[in-house]
C-alpha cells in the first residue's frame, strides 16, 4: 500500500520568508514517481514538479527548490522569500509506474504568506 | 499542450435530479482517465479509474449506480451523479493520462463544483 504523509496541516509566515512544506511517503514499489502540486482558491490543480524514483538530485526551479531523499523517504519542498502569490494549498503525491496507476495524495498544506 | 477541460466548472441542482459532468482532454488521447472528489479543506480521493472502450474500476466505497462514469472515445469521459443529494455536493476533479505518454502524469481539470439544494 501506498501512503503520503504531509504533518504540517497550515503554515503562516510572512512575505519574504522562506518556508520549507514536508513530504514522507510509503511505497513498497522500487520504481515510482513523486509530484508536487499547487491548489490555489480557484481550485485548479497546479503541476509543480515530478520525480522519478530514480532520480535523487535536488532541484531548483526560480525560488522553488525540491529535496528527494530516499533514505528517509521524504521529497520536501522549499519556497524561497515566499510571495502572496505562493498562498494556496499544497499537495504532495506518489504514483507507481503502469498504466493505471493511481495517484495517491497527502492531505494537503495550507499555505498563508502574509503582506 | 496537455490539456483538460471540465464542464460545466459550476452547476447547482435540486435534490433528486441527476447531473452530468464532461471531461475532455483537447490535445491528446487519453486511454485512461481519473475522477476524483474534494471535500472542502480535504484532499483528492479518487473515485475511480476509467479506460476507453471499457467499464470503470471503482474504489471502495464509492457506489457504482450512483456515479455512472462513460469514457466512450479517447477524448471525453463523462461523470453522471444520479439522484443527487445535498451530500453529493463536492469539488469533482477528472484527469487525464496522455496515452503517448511514458512518464504516467496525469493532467488535471479544473474542477466542477456542484452544489445539490
Amino acid at each position: 500500500a501506498q501512503k503520503v504523509t504531509q504533518a504540517q496541516t497550515e503554515i503562516s509566515v510572512v512575505e519574504k520568508e522562506d518556508v520549507t512544506l514536508d513530504c514522507v511517503y510509503e511505497t513498497r514499489d522500487t520504481t515510482y514517481y513523486l509530484f508536487w502540486y499547487k491548489q490555489p482558491p480557484s481550485g485548479e490543480l497546479v503541476f509543480l514538479i515530478r520525480r522519478n524514483s530514480f532520480d535523487e538530485q535536488n532541484e531548483i526551479s526560480g525560488r522553488y527548490s525540491w529535496n528527494f531523499q530516499k533514505s528517509t523517504s521524504s521529497f520536501n519542498f522549499t519556497i524561497t522569500a515566499s510571495q502572496v502569490v505562493d498562498s494556496a494549498v499544497y499537495f504532495c503525491a506518489l504514483s507507481y509506474t503502469g498504466a493505471n496507476s493511481k495517484l495517491t495524495f497527502g492531505k494537503g498544506i495550507t499555505l498563508s504568506v502574509r503582506p | 499542450g496537455a490539456v483538460v477541460s471540465q464542464h460545466p466548472s459550476w452547476v447547482i441542482c435540486k435534490s433528486g435530479t441527476s447531473v452530468k459532468i464532461e471531461c475532455r482532454s483537447l490535445d491528446f488521447q487519453a486511454t485512461t482517465m481519473f475522477w476524483y472528489r474534494q471535500f472542502p479543506k480535504q484532499s483528492l480521493m479518487l473515485m475511480a479509474t476509467s479506460n476507453e472502450g471499457s467499464k470503470a474500476t471503482y474504489e471502495q466505497g464509492v457506489e457504482k449506480d450512483k456515479f455512472l462514469i462513460n469514457h466512450a472515445s479517447l477524448t471525453l469521459s463523462t461523470l453522471t451523479v444520479t439522484s443527487a443529494h445535498p451530500e453529493d455536493s463536492s469539488f469533482y476533479i477528472c484527469s487525464a493520462r496522455d496515452w503517448g505518454d511514458s512518464s504516467y502524469e496525469q493532467y488535471f481539470g479544473p474542477g466542477t463544483r456542484l452544489t445539490v439544494t
